[in-house]
């Protein structure tokens, strides 16, 4: 069994400019989540995808966006990044079911710094 | 909308004290409430929540709803506990809206 990965592990970016971000959730895993962790932060809920539509969202503007594959992988995208963009952005895979969650498990997030 | 609070952004104690770590929550329904820990260097994980009722590695934490408390508790504390601890607030059982607190650093010392 595979755990969660993540890709880049880091990368910067010019504000202004596009950035994806990639996730390949744990094996048997059916729902992605993101999140975002400022510097002396806790994470904050992006948004969720469950068998490849958004199932959630936090309080984050139109250009952050996500897909998810059939394979249950996910990217998330973000358009016309700012400089409060930096930070690190994790995904947490989860089997989600019927009136059920199970555990999420997280990746290693990839740090991203807008300059 | 929910909120997570957690008091203390650095806590130290020392080996075999008891540990006590805080959190307070603004929600007016049934929240599933978590406790997350991230060792260096590692990724962040789940420590337990507290619809499972478990004590994990010596650690415990009940929810109170009259004071919308969910501290985190440990009679004896290692070294190895040493880490970050994040208190983690969901409305939904699909966890699509998961609300974290700002973390606590905890330090064992010798």
């Amino acid at each position: 069994e595979t755990g969660v990965t993540q890709s880049p592990t880091h990368l910067i970016k010019t504000r202004g400019q596009q950035v994806t971000l990639r996730c390949s959730s744990q094996s048997g895993h059916n729902t992605v989540s993101w999140y975002q962790q400022a510097l002396g932060q806790g994470p904050q809920f992006i948004f969720q995808y469950y068998r490849e539509e958004e199932n959630g969202r936090g309080n984050f503007p139109p250009r952050f966006s996500g897909l998810q594959f059939p394979n249950y992988s996910s990217e998330l995208n973000v358009n016309a990044l700012e400089l409060d963009d930096s930070a690190l952005y994790l995904c947490a895979s989860s089997l989600s079911g019927k009136r059920r969650s199970y555990e999420q498990y997280f990746g290693p997030g990839t740090r991203l710094t807008v300059t | 909308a929910q909120r997570v609070t957690q008091p203390e952004k650095l806590l130290s104690v020392f080996k075999g004290a008891p540990v006590e770590l805080k959190c307070n929550y603004s929600y007016s329904g049934s929240p599933e409430l978590f406790w997350y820990v991230q060792y260096s260097r590692q990724r962040l994980q789940l420590l337990l929540r507290h619809i499972s009722r478990e004590s994990i590695k010596g650690f415990t934490a009940d929810l109170n709803k009259g004071e919308t408390s969910f501290h985190l508790k440990k009679p004896f504390a290692q070294e190895e506990d040493s880490a970050m601890y994040y208190c983690a607030l969901s409305r939904s059982y699909n966890n699509n809206d998961m609300r974290f607190g700002a973390g606590t650093r905890l330090t064992v010392k010798p």
